[in-house]
């Protein structure tokens, strides 16, 4: 199987910054992705890195190291909104397979 | 432009019961999945279909089977419902030489398995 590590619960302040962490060992590597997942709702895509370094995407970057198999997503000036669960996935090169982790529950408080 | 459309939104079967669950995609993506998601949980993969008329097992293929008839297409057949197969289920697409080659989803499918 695929091993994609991500903390299950935050909590972070309205207009705060939060890092949401993810760590996989795979094989046939060929990307990490990050999904939003709000309740109830299907999983819509925020951000990939094939290569390493960062993305940057309005509000939302997303930081990859392959050599530490180690990614990231930086979510500024955060709103009520964003509270939601956020998926880290590993794109293989076999297949075009994406495998997910178990998912980030992020909570924003005013 | 519809993307993924699957069926029924949600169902509730008796143990032993089988359905299939519907998804159709309008994109012309090459590449199809059905993944389940448990409460609180990531997605598995179930199966996915690199076009039409090939599949391969994902993660968690015991107690699933599926087609590719079509590029469109790509339906998930429980056989012999069971109450570990309660879950929600999510269909998605994506195609390959595209920039991003990101997933799209369905809305999902909830079972119930009683």
């Amino acid at each position: 199987g695929q091993n994609i590590d991500q903390p299950t619960e935050m909590t972070a302040t309205e207009g705060a910054i939060v890092q949401i962490n993810c760590t996989y060992q795979t094989s046939g590597f060929n990307g990490l992705f990050w999904y939003q997942q709000h309740a109830g709702e299907a999983p819509t895509f925020l951000s990939y890195n094939v290569l390493d370094g960062l993305e940057e995407k309005g509000r939302f970057s997303s930081f990859l190291s392959r050599s530490k198999g180690y990614s990231y997503l930086l979510l500024k000036e955060l709103q009520m909104k964003d509270s939601a669960s956020y998926l880290c996935a590993v794109r293989k090169n076999t297949g075009n397979q994406f495998y997910f982790g178990t998912g980030t529950s992020l909570t924003v408080i005013p | 432009n519809a993307g993924v459309t699957q069926t029924p939104k949600f169902r509730i079967l008796k143990i032993g019961q089988s359905m299939t669950l519907q998804c159709t995609q309008d994109m012309n993506h090459n590449y199809m999945y059905w993944y389940r998601q448990d409460p609180g949980m990531g997605l598995k993969l179930i199966y996915y279909s690199v076009g039409a008329g090939i599949t391969d097992k994902g993660e968690v293929p015991n107690g699933y089977n599926v087609s590719r008839s079509t590029t469109e297409d790509f339906p998930l057949r429980l056989e012999l419902a069971a109450p570990s197969q309660t879950s929600v289920y999510f269909c998605a697409s994506s195609q390959a030489d595209s920039g991003a080659n990101v997933l799209t989803f369905g809305a999902g499918s909830r079972l119930t398995v009683l």
